[in-house]
């Protein structure tokens, strides 16, 4: 079975913290992502990196930054927090591009800035 | 980038019937789509990918494609109380990595 895990799985920071959100597999799978996901808006992506240290953007990008320095890990980094970064965040990974391109979450990081 | 659309629900099916839940997408080019099953405050699990036309069944799940009118469906029979969840439709993304997902659909199955 895949395993993708999120070590932080509930957080409450203050507005301004720095934040840093840790994703780790062990399907030796090359690609890794960050989600956001919120009532009324879905799963939106905010970044994603298919191989180690490359990182591409995704649709809400502002303010989150991401760190791949190996490849079963993927850190998400909010880097001054604010309350519209509440919200649940999930870690996702999978095997690569084109059809069959599925991917696993992890359980998901539930992050209250106040 | 590719929009999914589903209709939000909730749908409301009785215990053993046949839940539909349909998804639409905007773009023609798309080749793969994916179900996803979520539980409330889990994280989302996958059910099936479909990437030909026509039908795939796994169980007491069958997806159906068709690129022709651009919508992807989920059938699911026997439908179970355990069942209820939201259930969220997927394709691939420009990149051909990640996924866009529709908003979901609610389904509630009463005994």
């Amino acid at each position: 079975d895949v395993k993708v895990t999120q070590s932080s799985r509930y957080l409450v920071k203050r507005t301004g913290e720095k934040v840093f959100l840790e994703c780790v597999q062990d399907m030796d799978h090359e690609n890794m992502f960050w989600y956001r996901q919120d009532p009324g808006l879905g799963l939106r992506l905010i970044y994603f990196s298919y191989d180690v240290k490359m990182k591409e953007k995704g649709d809400i990008p502002e303010g989150y930054s991401v760190s791949r320095e190996k490849k079963e890990r993927f850190s998400l980094i909010l880097e001054s927090a604010s309350t519209n970064q509440t919200s649940m965040y999930l870690c996702a990974t999978g095997g690569g591009g084109g059809a069959g391109n599925t991917i696993y979450f992890g359980e998901g990081s539930w992050l209250t800035v106040v | 980038q590719k929009e999914v659309e589903q209709n939000s629900g909730p749908l409301s099916v009785p215990e053993g019937a046949i839940a539909s839940l349909n998804c639409t997408y905007s773009d023609r080019g798309s080749q793969s789509f994916f179900w996803y099953r979520q539980y409330s405050g889990k994280s989302p699990e996958l059910i099936m990918f479909i990437y030909s036309n026509g039908d795939k069944e796994d169980g007491r799940f069958t997806a159906q494609l068709n690129k022709a009118s651009q919508y992807v469906s989920l059938l699911i029979r026997d439908s179970q109380p355990s069942d209820s969840a939201t259930y969220l439709c997927a394709v691939i993304r420009n990149s051909g990595y990640a996924l866009n997902f529709g908003k979901g659909t609610s389904l509630l199955v009463t005994p």
